[in-house]
């Protein structure tokens, strides 16, 4: 299993600043996944930050607007760059700790832009 | 790519009785895990129930048990015995280690409601 400390849990954020949202993991992890959701609307993948490499971006989410850090094998930060009031969102990190293990997520961060 | 399909966007039953929530997915893929998750008001994912594709035997969990139809690509919850604290966002989820690593794509969501 894998317990993940998400932060910060909510925040309230002037358009065109910027946030960064930080998930630390009790164990080491190969790779972290970076996912965003919508007001009513399901889970999207951001990201996935690989230790040692830049994250691999899925269609639609670029670097320059969500850069990802990933500095060692139990943390990653996402930015949210530019923010405006689409950004509002829940983001959430996520670790699978094994191949046949389920996936663990992070509290989650609420994101609204004003 | 694969895709993960929940058809009711809500659903409601009443405490105490039984509901199931539908899931439709489509890979071509052979090995690949489904899950099904709970997200309550505080946001939390929490894990309902998991099914590797490779066992034939439905997953059971306590309350939850799941009918996975492999040929049909379907994979329904049913939670027995409703409880109040199982109102929240249900979501189907789909994995394979084969092409998608360990990424999870989800269904769009079922809202549950329990009626006291």
């Amino acid at each position: 299993s894998a317990v993940i400390s998400q932060k910060p849990s909510r925040d309230i954020c002037q358009r065109g600043t910027s946030l960064t949202i930080q998930c630390q993991v009790d164990s080491q992890v190969t790779m972290m996944f970076w996912y965003r959701q919508q007001p009513g609307q399901s889970l999207t993948l951001i990201a996935t930050a690989n230790q040692g490499s830049e994250a691999t971006y899925e269609s639609g989410f670029v670097i320059d607007k969500f850069p990802i850090s990933r500095p060692n094998l139990t943390f990653s930060t996402l930015t949210v760059s530019n923010m405006s009031p689409e950004d509002s969102s829940i983001y959430l990190c996520s670790v699978v700790p094994g191949k046949n293990t389920e996936a663990f997520f992070g509290q989650g961060t609420r994101l609204t832009v004003v | 790519a694969q895709t993960v399909t929940q058809s009711q966007p809500e659903m409601s039953v009443q405490e105490a009785e039984t509901v199931t929530l539908s899931c439709t997915y489509d890979t071509s893929e052979s090995d690949y895990y489904l899950f099904w998750y709970k997200q309550p008001p505080s946001r939390q994912m929490i894990l309902v129930i998991r099914q590797e594709a490779y066992k034939q035997q439905n997953a059971t969990e306590n309350r939850f048990s799941v009918n996975f139809q492999k040929a049909a690509k379907s994979f329904s919850l049913k939670i027995s015995d409703s409880q109040l604290g199982d109102a929240a966002m249900y979501f189907c989820a789909y994995r394979s280690e084969e092409t998608s690593g360990s990424r999870l794509t989800f269904g769009e969501g079922t809202q549950l409601t329990v009626n006291p």
